[in-house]
């Protein structure tokens, strides 16, 4: 069964210093992934998405991920981040298999803290 | 933002008794998914719809029971709730996980629902 970790529970940094929260993957069959974020007492925004292509994807907010097929790994990056970036953080993935439902399974999630 | 809503937003029942929550869509996406959330498990999925009266198990369904007769509101039940049912209740939908329909695959969540169950 497909299975998503992400490595750090809580990352915390900087105002304007560099992250990234890392997630891989269990499965090596075609899937897509993605990167959801979850702000205080609300629901979960895409943030972005891998479905095909190019292995680089990037948000509008500075964020990008890169797609690692080898490593199984999706890892989430951002060069400079501010504090409204604080939040929980949670990668997913569906394969696009047989089953065709667009089941998502999710990592346990990363918080991010920024501090000034 | 998709137009999604959950009601209620909060509810503090008993162990015991049963507890329906609502997930209400105004997008008419085919697809329907009811997840909780709880703390280092990230999201888990309970049980989704693939379209009108078509139901199917998630991963972690047991104790629970869904209903969807029409394409805009998908039904969560708690037959009869307990401790371990406590949590943040989340509603998706998506408009298609085919990758051949060109649809969006991505799934959009409403604003959550928190069951305490005492």
């Amino acid at each position: 069964a497909q299975s998503v970790t992400q490595l750090d529970s809580q990352v915390p940094v900087f105002e304007e210093a560099p992250v990234e929260l890392r997630c891989n993957y269990s499965s090596s069959v075609s899937v897509y992934l993605f990167w959801y974020v979850q702000y205080p007492n609300q629901g979960l925004q895409l943030l972005l998405k891998y479905l095909s292509g190019s292995t680089l994807v990037e948000s509008i907010n500075g964020f990008e991920a890169e797609f690692n097929k080898s490593q199984t790994s999706f890892h989430l990056r951002k060069p400079s981040v501010h504090i409204s970036d604080t939040a929980e953080y949670f990668c997913a993935v569906s394969d696009h298999g047989s089953s065709n439902t667009g089941k998502l399974i999710f990592g346990q999630g990363t918080t991010l803290q920024v501090k000034p | 933002d998709a137009g999604i809503t959950q009601s209620p937003r909060h509810k503090v029942t008993e162990t015991g008794t049963p507890v329906t929550l609502r997930c209400h869509q105004t997008e008419n996406h085919r697809y329907m998914y009811w997840y909780r959330q709880d703390p280092g498990h990230g999201l888990r999925l309970i049980h989704y719809s693939y379209g009108v009266k078509d139901t199917d198990k998630g991963e972690v369904s047991d104790g629970y029971s869904v209903s969807r007769s029409k394409t805009e509101d998908f039904l969560l039940t708690l037959e009869s709730a307990t401790s371990s049912q406590t949590s943040v209740y989340f509603c998706a939908i998506s408009e298609s996980p085919y990758f051949r329909d060109r649809g969006s695959y991505e799934q959009y969540f409403g604003p959550g629902t928190r069951l305490t169950v005492t």
